[in-house]
């Protein structure tokens, strides 16, 4: 079974310039979440989807991050304008969806960003 | 939403000895509960989980936990610990009405052989 696929693994930017993340969750997932992961700290969820509509994004700092779940399938977060302290690993991972036994969250390997 | 809190941040046992990782959440209604461990350079990984049924789960490589709805609690163990088990480990809360998922800050387990 294919895992979660994230894009780039890396990427280095200057603050104030934009990114954006892709994310192909596994095949038949409903929920999509993305997280920053900030070193040696625990994941911080940034936005919850199920299907394409957003169920959570009450952590997400709406005057420069953006994410869009298009058709209910891939997903891209986007960062703009880029800050120093957005410098983190962000992870993105998905679920079957709501009921017990489909809520386990698949991660994929994540995209380290680092701002300078 | 629920919040999460792991009592270790940094954890370093010799090979062969015992593993109790403390997690804790608030959150009033029913609840999915992950351990997921991340090793050094890997992405997270489920190590066990619990959705109902007997509170005492066992999970890969030896890990269980206890699931104490009283306290809150989802604590991990393993009775002896190998160096291999070195890695960061977390605790996560699903809250069942909205499918919410929320980390612990982790605990960093070092194991000396």
């Amino acid at each position: 079974e294919a895992g979660v696929a994230q894009s780039p693994r890396y990427k280095i930017i200057e603050k104030r310039q934009s990114v954006a993340f892709w994310c192909n969750p596994i095949s038949g997932h409903a929920t999509l979440y993305w997280y920053q992961q900030i070193l040696g700290q625990g994941p911080k969820l940034l936005i919850q989807f199920q299907n394409n509509g957003v169920v959570d994004d009450s952590q997400l700092p709406k005057d420069r991050f953006s994410a869009e779940r298009l058709k209910g399938v891939d997903s891209t977060l986007k960062i703009q304008p880029a800050k120093l302290e957005d410098s983190a690993v962000y992870l993105c991972a998905s679920s079957l969806g709501w009921g017990i036994g489909n809520t386990e969250a698949f991660f994929g390997q994540g995209t380290r960003l680092t701002v300078v | 939403a629920q919040s999460v809190s792991q009592h270790n941040h940094h954890v370093i046992l010799s090979e062969a000895a015992s593993l109790e990782l403390g997690c804790n959440y608030s959150y009033g209604g029913t609840v999915n509960l992950f351990w997921y461990v991340q090793y050094p350079g890997q992405h997270l990984q489920l190590l066990l989980k619990y959705f109902s049924g007997d509170p005492l789960v066992k999970g890969i490589k030896g890990f269980e936990a206890e699931f104490i709805k009283s306290k809150f609690s989802f604590n991990l163990r393993k009775p002896s610990v190998q160096w291999s088990d070195t890695a960061e480990y977390f605790c996560a809360v699903n809250a069942y009405n909205n499918n919410d998922m929320r980390f612990g800050a982790g605990t960093r387990l070092t194991v000396k052989p």
